[in-house]
């Protein structure tokens, strides 16, 4: 069965550090996938996206992710925090027919 | 800058009430979701369309919802007749099949009192 794993419920990072978000996935076949954010409130808005090729990807607002086929996983960085980052955070892999599954979502808190 | 649009943004009602839930897709997008969102479940996809046409509702409750696109430019979810637990946060998304990825609306929540 797809699945798709956030193990960190929750992370507080003060402001200026690095942050790392875990996904794990497991799917039959290497998905696309997705790094989404919402902040209180708001809808989801895209950050990133992996389909192919360089295994590294730059997203908006600084963030960038990883992905490592090796572990199934496609973890978030950004190596300087800000207060506006504090938000949730959702990886998603798609399947081949476009469906998302959403992660349990990670919420960050950014501390002075 | 394009946007999903979504209303209402807010919508109050008691049990028993239909409730109709509207979206607007980017234009030129030819897939359109719903999803609702809780506390307890996450994110949950109801249903899914392409080119207008239901391509999967299996996450949605057949006997109280609906969903539909009148034209490429209008999606609908309706509840009949609604009920508490159905309280929630409704995101209707739209992508276009060759771009992949799916752009959010900015959702309507809903209360059923």
């Amino acid at each position: 069965a797809q699945s798709v794993t956030q193990p960190d419920i929750h992370i507080t990072v003060s402001e200026g550090a690095s942050l790392e978000l875990r996904c794990n996935y497991s799917y039959g076949a290497t998905p696309y996938l997705f790094w989404y954010v919402q902040s209180p409130g708001q809808g989801l808005q895209l950050l990133l996206k992996y389909f192919s090729g360089d295994t590294l990807v730059q997203g908006i607002k600084g963030f960038e992710a990883e992905f490592k086929r090796s572990q199934s996983s496609f973890n978030l960085r950004k190596p300087s925090v800000h207060w506006s980052d504090a938000a949730e955070y959702f990886c998603a892999p798609r399947s081949n027919d476009y469906k998302l599954s959403f992660g349990a979502g990670t919420t960050v808190t950014v501390r002075a | 800058d394009a946007r999903v649009t979504q209303t209402p943004r807010h919508k109050v009602t008691e049990m028993g009430q239909e409730v109709t839930m509207r979206c607007q897709p980017i234009l030129g997008h030819n897939t359109v979701f719903w999803y609702r969102q809780t506390m307890m479940q996450g994110l949950e996809l109801l249903a899914y369309f392409r080119n207008r046409a239901p391509l999967d509702d299996s996450g949605m409750p057949k006997d109280r919802f609906s969903a539909e696109m009148p034209d490429a430019t209008l999606a609908t979810l309706k509840i009949q007749p609604s009920e508490p637990r159905d309280s929630a946060v409704y995101f209707c998304a739209s992508g276009n099949s060759y771009q992949e990825t799916q752009y959010f609306g900015p959702g309507t929540r809903l209360l059923v009192l």
